[in-house]
């Protein structure tokens, strides 16, 4: 079975600071692995998405995150902050074979101070 | 290009009464999905239609929950009859149906049962 754990329910930085979220992933298949982002009372947006091509994945808004099999990791960053990026984000992960289906973490609360 | 669209956006029920909820998804998707997400919580997938099709329904509540897809396109799901547990956001999802394909989210409908 597949899954995903986001360390930190709640992160805040200065704006202008670095980004970074956590996402580690479980999976005995070889994973695709998305970040999505929520804003209240908003639908998900998906901001990037890994599927066994490059490592490095660029989004939109200024985000990347780096699959690194040897630490199961998919961590989010953005090199500055804005205020516009507080939000809730979501790591999520599917697999060849499973239909699509989409295994999504508890999410991180993103604040962004003046 | 119109996203997924849902009705409606807030509704507050007493318990024991019947709900449903209308999804539009994006034109030409193949796969629809319906979301469960609790408060604190990442989404979880209830039921995935490809077309009108069911392929995957094992964590909808089949004693109250029920969902269809006729013709393939809107899809409608009920809850009959609600429980002060069933609050929570209910989102609608959209996919061209491939494997590791983006999924794209409705703004979701708040549900209140009182």
């Amino acid at each position: 079975a597949q899954s995903v754990t986001q360390l930190g329910s709640h992160v805040s930085v200065s704006e202008g600071a670095l980004v970074l979220l956590r996402c580690n992933y479980s999976s005995s298949v070889p994973p695709y692995l998305f970040w999505y982002v929520q804003y209240p009372n908003q639908g998900l947006q998906l901001l990037l998405k890994y599927t066994s091509a490059a490592t490095l994945v660029k989004g939109i808004n200024g985000f990347e995150a780096e699959f690194k099999k040897s630490e199961t990791s998919f961590h989010l960053t953005k090199p500055s902050a804005h205020m516009s990026d507080a939000a809730e984000y979501f790591c999520a992960v599917s697999f060849t074979g499973g239909g699509n289906k989409l295994t999504f973490g508890t999410g991180t609360q993103l604040k962004v101070e003046l | 290009e119109a996203g997924v669209v849902q009705s409606p956006r807030y509704k507050i029920i007493e318990k024991k009464q019947p709900v449903a909820f209308w999804c539009n998804p994006i034109s030409g998707h193949n796969t629809l999905y319906w979301y469960l997400q609790n408060l604190g919580q990442g989404p979880e997938l209830l039921i995935r239609y490809e077309n009108e099709e069911a392929v995957d329904d094992s964590q909808l509540p089949k004693d109250r929950f029920s969902a269809e897809r006729l013709k393939g396109v809107d899809s409608t799901l009920k809850i009959q009859p609600a429980e002060l547990g069933d609050s929570a956001v209910y989102l609608c999802a959209s996919s061209l149906g491939l494997n590791s394909d983006t999924q794209y989210f409705g703004p979701g409908t708040r549900l209140t049962v009182l």
